[in-house]
């Protein structure tokens, strides 16, 4: 099955840096969604996106479909954005798409 | 409800017994799925919903495990004798529509533990 490479396991920042989290799959997909799991075990939807760049706030994020990667960017870090981010998929010719999460990169923001 | 709702929040239950887990999806949602969420395996597939049926039972780990949905909403997942490798937490989500090109949203799942 399609194989999801998150990078960095681990981050730690100080309040107001700026980070880029990375997802690599292995196969082409027409799906990819990007969660945050706040400390409560919740995942909150961040982004849908199979291709191209979308901006929420101080979050945005970059598919790049060709090279099989996408980007999540946080900017001005905020200790509430702590927790952890997974990236997930969808392969291409599944026609009903149940996701294959990553890792997850575990992000730490302190005051 | 506004999103997706599960119960109970916690489960904590002796080797051996059966649980229920309940999942409520966003309203006018079609398609239902269930994943586990473990230390040691990540979060994982186990079953999907379209309507009332299953077509996609192939996460579902052992026969111990089963899952309904009636009334294309509200879907139950039972464990059967449950072991303790079967602690994790086990998220449900719900999705517009057939296909592919939609977003998931995820319950705040159920904490199971099996002492």
């Amino acid at each position: 099955g399609i194989q999801v490479e998150q990078s960095p396991p681990d981050l730690i920042l100080q309040e107001g840096a700026n980070s880029t989290l990375r997802c690599n799959f292995s196969d082409s997909v027409n799906n990819l969604q990007w969660f945050h799991q706040n400390p409560w075990g919740q995942l909150i939807n961040l982004f849908y996106i199979p291709s191209g760049t979308k901006q929420n706030g101080r979050l945005s994020a970059t598919t790049v479909a060709t090279e099989r990667y996408s980007l999540l960017y946080i900017s001005s870090s905020q200790t509430t954005d702590s927790g952890v981010y997974f990236c997930a998929v969808i392969p291409s010719g599944t026609s009903y798409g149940k996701l294959t999460f990553g890792q997850g990169t575990i992000l730490t923001v302190h005051p | 409800g506004a999103g997706v709702s599960q119960s109970p929040s916690n489960k904590v239950t002796e080797k051996g017994k059966d649980v229920e887990l309940r999942c409520d999806p966003i309203s006018g949602h079609t398609a239902l799925y269930w994943y586990r969420q473990s230390l040691g395996q990540g979060l994982e597939f186990l079953i999907y919903f379209q309507g009332n049926s299953a077509p996609d039972k192939s996460g579902l780990p052992s026969d111990r495990f089963s899952a309904e949905r009636t009334g294309g909403s509200v879907s139950t997942l039972t464990i059967q004798r449950t072991q303790q490798e079967d602690s994790a937490v086990y998220l449900c989500a719900s999705r517009l529509g057939t296909g592919t090109l939609s977003s998931q949203y995820f319950g705040p799942g159920t904490r199971l533990l099996v002492l």
